[in-house]
């Protein structure tokens, strides 16, 4: 089946480690976005990618790094230098152009212990 | 600015009711495109409906239905006859250019719509 997987669903971490999140689809969709979702609030955008090795910030990309080296994967690394890294991630991807929707996948939720 | 609005943070009705979700967008792009998703519980989105600022139609999917204002900058999303299984958070989008034709969306804050038996 087509679609994106996230994994794992639920990760937790101590204080200070690097963690990252693994984002894959099968869609044959050039652009892919990471989002992170806090309770009661809507997406903010981390980071995004239109094409492989290639990325850019979003609205709130510090402490957060991405790479893009295949098409199929966009793995988001949470740094020790995210203040509050505890939320909810969710990971999409679509083809390019401004009308297309964002398909997404499950999400993982972090926690920082 | 560019941004979406959800007034409604929280809404509750009961099965059978019809109910509106209210989305409020501001931009300063004459080409644009809004989106609605629902978030159920498991808490992935599911895409709903795109809209370009060039068709006002109104549209209808089963108990969905969609009403665009160009002139109020409204993109409004009505459930027809709710049931339990709509109980979900809905996100309004809004298509934007960043910049060297990339394109982000931003989110309003989300409705929850919880609907009781």
């Amino acid at each position: 089946d087509g679609g994106i997987t996230q994994s794992p669903k639920y990760l937790f971490r101590k204080e200070g480690q690097n963690v990252t999140l693994s984002c894959e689809q099968n869609l044959n969709h050039d652009a892919m976005y990471w989002y992170r979702q806090d309770p009661g609030q809507g997406l903010r955008l981390i980071y995004y990618s239109q094409i492989v090795n290639d990325f850019q910030k979003g609205d709130i990309a510090e402490g957060y790094s991405v790479s893009r080296e295949k098409k199929e994967s966009f793995p988001l690394t949470v740094t020790s230098a995210q203040k509050n890294p505890t939320a909810f991630y969710l990971c999409a991807s679509s083809t390019t152009g401004p009308y297309n929707e964002q398909f997404f996948g499950p999400g993982t939720r972090l926690t920082v212990l | 600015a560019q941004k979406v609005t959800q007034a409604q943070t929280e809404i509750s009705v009961v099965e059978k009711e019809d109910v509106t979700l209210d989305c409020v967008y501001e931009t300063r792009d004459t080409t644009y495109y809004l989106f609605w998703y629902k978030q159920p519980p498991s808490g992935e989105l599911v895409f709903l409906i795109r809209r370009n600022s060039f068709d006002e139609q109104n549209e209808i999917s089963g108990r969905y239905s969609w009403n665009f204002q160009k002139s109020t900058s409204s993109f409004n999303f009505t459930i027809t006859a709710s049931q339990v299984v709509d109980s979900a958070v809905y996100f309004c989008a809004l298509s934007v250019v960043v910049m060297d034709s990339s394109y982000k969306l931003i989110f309003g804050s989300g409705t929850r719509l919880l609907v009781r038996p």
